[in-house]
């Protein structure tokens, strides 16, 4: 069964501490690999696709990897606006179009 | 606002009540997709519809959940004789196409609570 894990579950971080964030997937033929933001009260904020392992995406201060079992994000320096939870999804090689998503991780980052 | 519009962003109703939730997509987005979420357990897949079709409705209950999305109009998704565990949050996405690997672009859901 197709599955992603997330973790982990909440991070805390002080502004400038730079971390990662891991998104572990267990997928039948990976056809895209998604970072997404979500802000309480607010949809999810699409961030990155990654799609074959080597891969490497970067914005702002945010950098998001691929290898064959698990995607990274890594966080250079954050900032408080950069608190939120960061959601990481996958579509597989069926013919369907859903997404299937892990629980997130909730990151904090204080002054 | 060329982003996916959902409305109402809250709504209330009782047991045995209908809920109508609407969304409309990003401006030359033709692919519609619902998800509900719950604090524990994250985003589920509904359902994946184009314009006057229905792609993939596995994730959606049989009976009391339906979705339309119109040649003309907003996708809408629709609850009939709504029970307390219809309290959740459903998010709507687009794409441009629906080919897999095509990013999601999400609206801000609606929060439906059940009294």
């Amino acid at each position: 069964e197709d599955q992603v894990t997330q973790s982990p579950e909440a991070l805390r971080l002080q502004e400038g501490e730079s971390s990662s964030l891991n998104c572990s997937y267990t997928v039948s033929g990976l056809r895209g690999l998604f970072w997404y933001r979500q802000d309480p009260g607010k949809g999810p904020e699409f961030l990155f696709t990654l799609y074959s392992a080597g891969e490497e995406k970067e914005k702002e201060r945010l950098k998001a990897t691929l290898t064959k079992k698990e995607s990274f994000l890594h966080i250079t320096a954050p900032k408080p606006e950069d608190s939120a939870t960061y959601l990481c999804a996958v579509h597989n090689a069926g013919n369907n179009r859903k997404l299937i998503w892990g629980l997130g991780t909730s990151l904090a980052v204080n002054p | 606002n060329a982003g996916v519009m959902q409305n109402p962003r809250h709504l209330v109703r009782r047991r045995g009540q209908e809920a109508r939730l609407r969304c409309s997509p990003m401006k030359g987005h033709s692919h519609v997709y619902w998800y509900r979420q719950l604090p524990e357990e994250g985003l589920k897949f509904m359902v994946y519809l184009q314009k006057e079709n229905i792609i993939d409705e596995s994730g959606m209950p049989k009976e009391r959940f339906s979705a339309e999305f119109p040649k003309e109009g907003p996708s809408i998704l629709r609850i009939q004789q709504v029970v307390r565990g219809d309290s959740a949050a459903y998010f709507c996405a687009s794409s441009l196409t629906g080919e897999s690997g095509q990013p999601q672009h999400f609206g801000d859901g609606t929060r439906l609570s059940i009294l």
